[in-house]
């Protein structure tokens, strides 16, 4: 069983549009994050969301918006998408917060 | 703010090598610690972690100290093998209270040759 799952795995997009990535977390957990890995990999967290409050990482566009429908799910819906938005996009989840984390498998973005 | 220093590769060993990757990091308070790895096109796993000073995370072989007054939370392995080729992450989570999301190092890249 997937404990952090994304989808789709691949997004290959026009520039403009919008889309959204999927994700969902079947451990029980009650904190969910996501971040941008870019091309040299290096990682930033963008959002962390648990169902009390929803921190916004402040150098993030506000293009970008995540949805929780529950406390399972998170998805990040990205408007007008722009060429830098290119990168591997990661779902977390953890138990509390300030605790490890579990990744999903990513998300590749390509922006053209 | 909180950040992350983790040497940067590539780092390239022979088979049965000692490894040791450097992380130093800056935090208020008392953070916890880890390190996760990421294989060629997977997301990232954690490898280990330490929560208070003195700890001391071990997985597969590696192991990592949680040391205060050097800032310090090297990892280390005894004999690598080509299947630890990857790339390992430094990070850590604050201590402040809040959803924080990790802040991570920016990785390094080891290679491992046969």
């Amino acid at each position: 069983d997937t404990a952090v799952s994304q989808t789709p795995k691949y997004l290959v997009t026009q520039m403009g549009n919008d889309k959204s990535i999927k994700c969902e977390q079947n451990l029980g957990h009650d904190t969910m994050y996501w971040y941008k890995q870019d091309s040299k990999k290096f990682l930033k967290i963008m959002f962390s969301y648990n169902n009390k409050e929803l921190i916004i990482n402040e150098t993030v566009p506000n293009r970008f918006s995540p949805k929780s429908p529950d406390k399972a799910h998170l998805n990040l819906h990205i408007n007008s998408l722009e060429l830098g938005d290119s990168a591997v996009y990661f779902c977390a989840s953890s138990r509390g917060q300030g605790g490890e984390q579990y990744f999903g498998p990513g998300t590749r973005l390509t922006v053209t | 703010g909180n950040s992350v220093t983790q040497m940067e590769g590539p780092v390239t060993l022979s088979e049965e090598a000692f490894l040791t990757i450097n992380c130093t990091y800056t935090a208020t308070g008392y953070p916890s610690l880890f390190w996760y790895v990421q294989y060629p096109g997977e997301g990232l796993q954690l490898l280990l972690k330490a929560t208070k000073a003195d700890d001391k995370g071990s997985n597969k072989g590696f192991e990592a100290t949680y040391r205060k007054e050097t800032t310090s939370f090297h990892l280390e392995k005894g004999s690598v093998q080509v299947s630890d080729s990857a790339v390992y992450f430094c990070a850590l989570s604050g201590s402040g209270g809040g959803a924080d999301g990790l802040t991570f190092g920016k990785g390094t890249h080891l290679i491992i040759q046969p």
